[in-house]
């Protein structure tokens, strides 16, 4: 089962450039999320869909977009990145049990630096 | 934002020591704790999800328990390994769709 895959890995980009990040899961969850990793902070949510068709912000939204394009996937933009956006990102799926999120599936990361 | 605080921040035991972490969360509109492994270049894993008051979970070596009504979990790691060396999180899921994370707790264990 390849789960959760995002792409790229790795990626560069100049300050104002825009870039997409894909996620997609194979294990037919409904609820999909977008976090950032940075030293010191933890796991910081940037958007999550908690079914297909739906979208809502996290704590750290500025600066994001996002597609749900589907049950599989969905995607974080950045319009227009600046240094602040250098971090490592992580998206996740999981099912819903009664009132609560099962746990969640990580992808293997997408390590990205604004110059 | 709810607050999820993890203690200590790090952690540096010996083989064989037993050890544990504690997570404080919000109490208030509780769904759910979970607790999560990482292992540095790896991505986080569940070790728990916890929804109940009095919820103790085992795997292995590991286990954990939970208190709603003030709002702490443990996690208690006997016999203490080195492939036991990651980083351990908590979250909250209170109302909502989606977990608050704490900042870890960061242990190593060495021989």
């Amino acid at each position: 089962n390849a789960g959760v895959t995002q792409t790229p890995k790795f990626q560069v980009l100049k300050t104002g450039q825009s870039m997409t990040l894909q996620c997609a899961q194979d294990m037919n969850h409904n609820s999909m999320y977008w976090y950032r990793q940075d030293p010191g902070m933890g796991l910081r949510l940037i958007y999550y869909s908690a079914s297909e068709g739906t979208t809502d912000k996290g704590e750290v939204p500025n600066g994001y977009n996002v597609s749900r394009l589907n049950k599989r996937e969905f995607s974080l933009r950045l319009e227009s990145a600046a240094p602040s956006q250098t971090s490592v990102y992580f998206c996740a799926s999981s099912e819903w049990v009664q009132k609560n999120t099962g746990e969640l599936f990580f992808g293997e990361g997408s390590r990205l630096t604004v110059l | 934002i709810l607050n999820v605080e993890q203690s200590p921040q790090s952690l540096h035991v010996q083989e064989g020591d037993s050890t544990n972490f504690t997570c404080s969360f919000p109490s208030s509109n509780f769904y759910a704790l979970h607790w999560y492994r990482w292992e540095t270049a790896k991505s986080p894993e569940a070790l728990f999800v916890m929804t109940l008051n009095g919820d103790e979970k085992k795997k292995g070596r590991i286990s954990a328990t939970l208190n709603t009504k003030e709002g702490y979990s443990y996690l208690y790691i006997k016999g203490s390994q080195p492939e036991d060396s990651a980083t351990y999180l908590c979250a909250s899921m209170n109302s909502g769709y989606a977990l608050n994370f704490g900042k870890g707790t960061s242990l190593l264990v060495t021989p």
